[in-house]
């Protein structure tokens, strides 16, 4: 199959870190990216990684690619309120069409106080 | 810059009539992309566009038609809505190759009744 899969949801406690898993199945995947929708909003580009990649972290947010496993995961530190919105994970392949994204189902963080 | 805009932001159809959404963007992105959002479904992409004057399939085409007469806007159809059509859809745009990521609009929701 080509399925991205994600939980659907999280909750944490403000301040902890958040951690927020996908797996995909093509190998062939070149970038592999993280979006943040809010509500009612479209989807916003978070951060990527490059599959030659294990890890890269942007201030709160690291990304750790395990190839092997085709397991990828978005960790947020220090958690805020803010945060609360679902991320996609998607996957970049390698097709006539170019750069097409495939899109997991999506994972609904939710911030408790 | 306006990104990628999408009009109308809310419409409710009746069955069986027709519409037809816009998506404009103003980064001079070759591709284009319409996906639908479904609850617990991730986004699947309905058609997309590799640069002016083209058009191809993507995963769930059946009951739309698109057109990208001019690179800057790409037009997503419904010829004859069915209330299974109710969704919220989105529009994106990306650079050529691959690394980008997509930009994209707020969304249109769309109810069939």
């Amino acid at each position: 199959g080509e399925d991205v899969e994600q939980s659907l949801f999280l909750s944490v406690r403000e301040g902890d870190s958040s951690v927020i898993n996908c797996t995909y199945t093509d190998s062939s995947s070149t970038y592999l990216y993280w979006y943040k929708q809010e509500p009612g909003a479209g989807l916003q580009l978070l951060t990527y990684i490059f599959s030659n990649m294990d890890m890269k972290q942007d201030q709160r947010l690291t990304v750790l690619l395990n190839k092997k496993d085709k397991h990828l995961s978005l960790r947020i530190a220090d958690t805020q309120t803010g945060d609360s919105a679902i991320y996609f994970c998607a996957e970049s392949r390698v097709t006539g069409g170019g750069n097409k994204l495939t899109f997991g189902t999506g994972t609904q963080l939710k911030v408790e106080l | 810059n306006a990104g990628v805009t999408q009009t109308p932001k809310f419409r409710v159809l009746k069955t069986g009539q027709s519409m037809t959404l816009l998506c404009a963007q103003d980064m001079n992105h070759e591709y284009m992309y319409w996906y639908r959002q479904d609850p617990g479904m991730g986004l699947r992409l309905i058609h997309y566009s590799v640069g002016e004057g083209t058009t191809a399939k993507g995963e769930v085409p059946d009951g739309y038609n698109v057109s990208r007469l001019k690179k800057q806007n790409f037009l997503l159809g419904l010829e004859s809505a069915a209330p299974s059509q109710t969704s919220v859809y989105f529009c994106a745009s990306s650079y050529t190759g691959f690394g980008y990521g997509y930009t994209f609009g707020s969304g249109t929701r769309l109810t069939v009744v």
